[in-house]
């Protein structure tokens, strides 16, 4: 079956250095989305993305989809305290949404 | 307008007693999902409802777990003879299909 396979497990930054996470499938995705989870609170929709080569910025977050569709990429610039959290990315398969294992996110100040 | 509702937020029980989980989806949200999340890990699917279709069991991890949507609407998770490693916060998402989804606040499951 599908699998959805992100790195790092975990990732230890200073604050104000940057972030990136990266998601592959193994399967081409029709699109690929990101959720970003607080520690003790549920997933939050972030973005979707659905074209080869999509790049789509939110504030300091940047998604990249990759030319072939089975990869993405979440970039946080000059990371803060609120970036902490899971970030997890998601691909749509046979089971609806099939979710990566996702990226902690740790912040030292 | 409300989001996913879950309930209970909490629920302590003895091991091989029976649960039920409740979630009540986005109205007009005809994809349901369950996933189960222990803690610091990632998001483990259950099972997912879509419209009227027959749900796809694949992810219940065991014949204890069952779960049924009536009228396409709220949906229950019910755990047999509960185990210890059952443990864990049980999430409920909604979507209309193939949309990003909203997910519950879920349910903390401690058996003891």
């Amino acid at each position: 079956g599908q699998q959805v396979m992100q790195i790092p497990q975990y990732q230890h930054v200073q604050e104000g250095e940057d972030f990136t996470t990266y998601c592959n499938s193994s399967t081409t995705l029709s699109n690929i989305q990101w959720y970003k989870q607080r520690p003790g609170g549920h997933p939050v929709f972030l973005i979707q993305l659905v074209k080869s080569g999509e790049v789509k910025k939110q504030k300091r977050l940047t998604f990249q989809f990759g030319e072939a569709k089975k990869n993405s990429s979440l970039h946080i610039t000059a990371t803060q305290t609120t970036d902490v959290g899971t970030y997890f990315c998601a691909g749509p398969g046979a089971d609806g949404l099939t979710f990566g294992k996702g990226t902690h996110l740790i912040i030292q100040p | 307008g409300a989001g996913v509702s879950q309930s209970p937020s909490n629920k302590v029980t003895e091991k091989g007693k029976d649960v039920e989980l409740r979630c009540d989806p986005i109205s007009g949200h005809t994809a349901l999902y369950w996933y189960r999340q222990s803690l610091g890990q990632g998001l483990e699917f259950l099972i997912y409802f879509q419209g009227n279709s027959a749900p796809d069991k694949s992810g219940l991890p065991s014949d204890r777990f069952s779960a049924e949507r009536t009228g396409g609407s709220v949906s229950t998770l019910t755990i047999q003879r509960t185990q210890q490693e059952d443990s864990a916060v049980y999430l409920c998402a909604s979507s209309l299909a193939r949309s990003p989804l909203h997910f519950g606040n879920g349910t903390r499951l401690t058996v003891t």
